[in-house]
């Protein structure tokens, strides 16, 4: 059984730019979240993404945004990055809104 | 809004002193709750879902229970391989798919 897997783990940008990290789910799992943890805290959700639609957002501007694929593989893309966008962002994958979560090992985002 | 406080922030035990974590919750609407348990570097990892008061699950040295209000995490006799933080969430029946968490609690064990 594979596990969630994200891309790229680091990743370095400056103020302004555009960014785009990437999960795989695990296998037959259709439900995928996003989270934004900053160093000693624990994660903000993002939103979630349930058979390629939005279902449910947290308090994240709009230059958040996501897609999931008809493969349950999603992306998460923030727009003019700011330097508190910088943090480690999660991936995580179950079998449904309210199942456990099996998380990826993160993207460590650093903006310049 | 939905809140989730830890406590304490940060617990040092000696190989074999049991002890437990607190999480205090508000939700309007408690769907389930979950703790999660995070090493330096990974993403959290599941640990336990707990639906309603009363219930209790157990896992080799961890015990979940849960209250109306708050859950606490038994840890007996641990050792130095449950250093780790143990991170609460919690999903409220009005608010599909968000999980809202603590800041989790960050233990430490010596041999």
């Amino acid at each position: 059984e594979t596990g969630v897997t994200q891309s790229p783990t680091h990743l370095i940008k400056t103020r302004g730019q555009q960014v785009t990290l990437r999960c795989s789910s695990q296998s037959g799992h259709n439900t995928v979240s996003w989270y934004q943890q900053a160093l000693g805290q624990g994660p903000q959700f993002i939103f979630q993404y349930y058979r390629e639609e939005e279902n449910g957002r947290g308090n994240f501007p709009p230059r958040f945004s996501g897609l999931q694929f008809p493969n349950y593989s999603s992306e998460l893309n923030v727009n003019a990055l700011e330097l508190d966008d910088s943090a480690l962002y999660l991936c995580a994958s179950s079998l449904g809104e309210d199942q456990p979560q099996h998380f990826g090992d993160g993207t460590r985002l650093s903006i310049l | 809004e939905d809140q989730v406080t830890q406590s304490p922030e940060a617990l040092r035990l000696q190989e074999g002193e049991s002890s437990s974590l607190n999480c205090s919750y508000t939700v309007s609407g408690l769907r389930g709750l979950f703790w999660y348990r995070q090493d330096p570097g990974k993403g959290p990892e599941f640990l336990f879902t707990l639906y309603s008061a009363g219930e209790e699950k157990e896992k080799e040295r961890l015990k979940a229970t849960l209250t109306k209000k708050e859950s606490f995490l038994h840890i007996t006799a641990p050792k130095p391989e449950d250093s780790a933080t143990y991170l609460c969430a919690v999903q409220a029946r009005t608010n599909a798919g968000k999980s809202t968490f603590g800041d989790g609690t960050t233990l430490t064990v010596k041999p």
